[in-house]
This record gives structure tokens, C-alpha cells and sequence, in this order.
């Protein structure tokens, strides 16, 4: 099962902020949180990642709570091809081998 | 592009034929997976291969056979399925023990149709 929770959809105004929140509470001190987003029937495309730390590439922010138990993805001008699936990952490690655990993700809609 | 391309990538197959899903990576990755995705819910890892070397079973049905011939070429290979095998099937790569995390990237996918 996935070890993440988010909300099933979310709206957001073009050129607006999006924010998308993830709670990870049983996240283990070496375990990455991941996020990956899914354009209708592509395949998920890698957006950011982060331990402890927060972090910001060309793409979104993410910041990370200090206790680690939940996360937000923002997409600080959001545009109409924002729309997708956002997934909220915890990679997992079992048996030297690392894990992408999906959950359903957050369903967001840009709306002019 | 993520540098991880898949073929072909669209496919209809009746549940007697064999057939192969081919994945190929140009990002010098040494970890390569298998995932599938059917409709209304969450992508399933299916395989995953390090060094060329299968690490990951899950639990997955016979019927698909995974070949892992070098690290940059993974091929998935399909015979007598079920029309409930019919999804998206995705490969991804990555590279192990990088700094700062081993991030996967996806290929496209094939979308599978098994009538």
C-alpha cells in the first residue's frame, strides 16, 4: 500500500499558485518523498524530490515539514498544461531494491 | 523526451499471440523497471532489474516473461493473456547508489489491448 494520503482532485486558477499538500506520517528517516505527475495516458514524469530539506527546481517547490510527516508541491504559476495527475511518493527500500509506491494522486485542474 | 523510449506503442493482441514490449534507456542507467497501469488505479511495479540482474518479482503471473539482455535494454514479453492484462505497461530507468537519491524516469508506455 501506498504510505502516502492526498486529496482526490483540486482546482486552481491560471497563474495562480497551486499547492498541493501530502501527509506521510509513517515516513522513515532515510525514505525520499517523491513527486511525479501523470498527463492523461503518459507516462509519469519526474518533478522533484527532497529528504529534509526543502527544495526548488525549474519546475516547482517542495516544501518539507520539519517533523517530515507531510509535505506540500507548489507550483507557483500554475498554466492550463498543469493539468494532470500529481503523485505524492515515499521511496521505499526492501531487499536492495528501491520502490515507487503509487497511491491515486491528487487529480488537479487549471482552469482559465 | 526523458531519454527512455518504448515500442511499440500501441498494441492489440488476441490471447493466443505472443508478443514483446521493448524499453530502451540513453540516460547510463544500470536499474531498469516494469510497471503496469490499469484503468482507474495506481501503477503496479511489475519487475525491476539492477545490473542486469532481476531483484523484483511482484508477484506477477507467468504469462509475462521479463529479458533484461544489458542494462540498457529491457523487453517484456507477453503470451495466452488475459483480456484483464489489458492496461498501460511502463518502463522506467534509474541509476543505483547516485547522491542524492535514484530517481526513476519513465518511458511513454505501450497501451495494451488483449481482445
Amino acid at each position: 500500500d501506498a504510505k502516502t494520503t492526498q486529496p482526490p482532485s483540486m482546482d486552481c486558477a491560471e497563474g495562480r499558485a497551486a499547492n498541493l499538500p501530502c501527509n506521510h506520517s509513517t515516513i522513515s528517516g532515510n525514505e525520499y518523498v517523491y513527486w511525479y505527475r501523470q498527463i492523461h495516458s503518459q507516462g509519469p514524469q519526474y518533478i522533484i524530490h527532497g529528504l529534509k530539506n526543502n527544495e526548488t527546481n525549474e519546475m516547482a517547490s517542495l516544501i518539507i515539514t520539519e517533523d517530515r510527516k507531510s509535505s506540500t508541491l507548489i507550483l507557483p504559476h500554475a498554466t492550463l498544461r498543469d493539468t494532470a495527475v500529481y503523485y505524492c511518493i515515499v521511496r521505499v527500500r526492501s531487499y536492495n531494491t528501491d520502490k515507487l509506491i503509487f497511491g491515486t494522486g491528487t487529480r488537479l485542474q487549471v482552469f482559465p | 523526451e526523458t531519454g527512455v523510449t518504448q515500442t511499440p506503442r500501441h498494441l492489440v493482441m488476441g490471447m493466443t499471440n505472443k508478443k514483446s514490449l521493448k524499453c530502451e534507456q540513453h540516460l547510463g542507467h544500470n536499474a531498469m523497471y516494469w510497471y503496469k497501469q490499469s484503468a482507474k488505479k495506481p501503477l503496479e511495479l511489475m519487475f525491476v532489474y539492477n545490473f542486469k540482474e532481476q531483484t523484483e518479482n511482484n508477484s506477477v503471473p507467468s504469462r509475462f516473461s521479463p529479458e533484461c539482455p544489458n542494462s540498457s535494454h529491457l523487453f517484456l514479453h507477453l503470451h495466452t493473456l488475459q483480456p484483464e492484462d489489458s492496461a498501460l505497461y511502463l518502463c522506467a530507468s534509474s541509476q543505483k547508489h547516485s547522491a542524492g537519491g535514484e530517481t526513476q524516469y519513465f518511458g511513454p508506455g505501450t497501451r495494451l489491448l488483449v481482445l
